[in-house]
């Protein structure tokens, strides 16, 4: 079993969806999650942090299961420019941080 | 600009050639991380220093691969005889002493033939 696990999808949505992704991860002393947003061809930048009370930001809210350790990213009202891959981040216990292979999202007019 | 550079963005070499990669991180951090990332994947971790320490090194990183950051500021990736299966996009990323928060830098997208 992967480390950190995610549909790579892609997931095509219409303009104005609501679309969420899951991300799993196998080791329950994780500390630290984090999603991050890859345009093609460029670097991953970071979107948000996951606390465990979960956390949002506009149109992005992020959540936390510790229990099921999964974690997942909800984006409301998608835009086109919403497009791109999404990382999910997994700190182990140490600062070497483990991504998953993503999950692509396309927003359609 | 202050955020995390990387030099060359591309280069072309010939299976055999070593090449070398910079990288500058923002100023005010201490640890820097180098990853590799191929098509469909997500970055997948080298090796990281803090200041000028290397604290970790994948354990899947040949010995071809050998990186410095000698005075705790920018850092060097090199790679020796390279083989065709080295192609890849190779991020450098930044992040503070007591922070998970990573910012990467544009990359340097290899192409061995």
């Amino acid at each position: 079993r992967k480390e950190v696990e995610q549909d790579p999808g892609p997931f095509n949505v219409p303009e104005g969806a609501t679309v969420a992704f899951n991300c799993t991860y196998s080791n329950s002393a994780s500390q630290s999650f984090f999603w991050y947003r890859q345009d093609c061809r460029k670097e991953p930048k970071l979107l948000m942090s996951v606390y465990s009370s979960g956390n949002e930001d506009g149109r992005f809210t992020a959540q936390l299961n510790r229990a099921s350790q999964y974690i997942s990213l909800l984006i409301r009202d998608s835009k086109l420019s919403d497009s791109a891959t999404y990382l999910c981040v997994v700190n182990q216990g140490s600062y070497i941080p483990t991504f998953g292979r993503g999950t692509s999202l396309i927003v359609h007019p | 600009d202050t955020g995390v550079s990387q030099d060359p963005r591309h280069k072309i070499t010939k299976r055999g050639q070593n090449v070398t990669f910079r990288c500058d991180p923002i100023s005010e951090h201490n640890r820097l991380y180098w990853y590799r990332q191929t098509l469909g994947q997500g970055p997948e971790f080298l090796t990281y220093f803090q200041n000028e320490a290397q604290l970790e090194k994948s354990r899947l990183l040949s010995d071809r691969f050998s990186a410095e950051r000698p005075k705790g500021s920018f850092s060097t990736l090199e790679i020796q005889r390279t083989e065709q299966g080295d192609s890849a996009m190779y991020l450098c990323a930044s992040s503070f002493l007591t922070s998970y928060e990573q910012y990467f830098g544009p990359g340097t997208r290899l192409t061995v033939t």
